[in-house]
């Protein structure tokens, strides 16, 4: 079965901390691409991030990284410096052959960075 | 115009309406996406059209009734809706279907209201 748990529903921090948002997936397909998306409050999903279950090589793009680790099944999202412009919803999103191709998101985590 | 576009952005119905959603993509994708996004629940898939074949549905109650004209739009056709079919109607696009690992552009979404 394909899964993706976002355990943190919420968190809330002051501008200029570090935050990481985590993801947790399943799947018993070897081959398999993780994303993430954001949603502010227009409603729009951004897309920022893939990676594919071959290269777990970590990235950094400006203030955001990402932390893939296949040992832990994990693909966390770290935003340093945080800036009121981050409060959004973030998603975690999985897709492989086994799952039929279809993008599985997770719960998403509501993240508040307060002035 | 550029990526993906919606409309209307907001629409209010009784249940005894009908009412048409309007998707259009901008980026040469093949690939478009009915998404429905509730309060409380995680991102539903409802709908995808492949090259303008409908490859995916997702047990979709009959009262919701996609349309792909061709690969650049997208209609999603509501009649005799329920309350509880209030969301917020999210489309998106990608290169490809049928591969693992595209990610997707969505629109804006569109906010459903039935009363």
């Amino acid at each position: 079965a394909q899964k993706v748990t976002q355990a943190q529903t919420e968190i809330s921090v002051v501008e200029k901390e570090d935050v990481t948002l985590d993801c947790v997936y399943e799947t018993r397909d070897t081959t398999y691409y993780l994303f993430w998306y954001k949603q502010p409050p227009s409603g729009e999903l951004v897309f920022l991030i893939r990676r594919n279950s071959f290269d777990e090589q970590n990235e950094i793009s400006g203030r955001y990284s990402w932390n893939f680790q296949k040992s832990t099944s994990s693909f966390n999202f770290t935003i340093t410096a945080s800036q009121v412009v981050d409060s959004a919803v973030y998603f975690c999103a999985l897709s492989s052959i086994q799952g039929a191709q279809k993008l599985v998101f997770g719960q998403g985590t509501r993240l508040t960075i307060n002035p | 115009e550029t990526g993906v576009t919606q409309t209307p952005r907001h629409l209010v119905m009784g249940m005894t309406n009908k009412k048409s959603l309007k998707c259009e993509q901008h980026l040469g994708h093949n690939a478009m996406y009915w998404y429905k996004q509730s309060a409380k629940k995680p991102l539903e898939l409802m709908f995808v059209y492949s090259l303008e074949e409908r490859v995916e549905n997702n047990s979709v109650p009959s009262r919701f009734s996609p349309e792909c004209p061709n690969s650049s739009h997208l209609f999603l056709h509501l009649h005799t809706l329920q309350p509880e079919d209030s969301a917020l109607y999210l489309c998106a696009s990608s290169q490809g279907a049928q591969g693992v690992g595209y990610e997707q552009y969505f629109g804006p979404g569109t906010r459903l209201t039935v009363t």
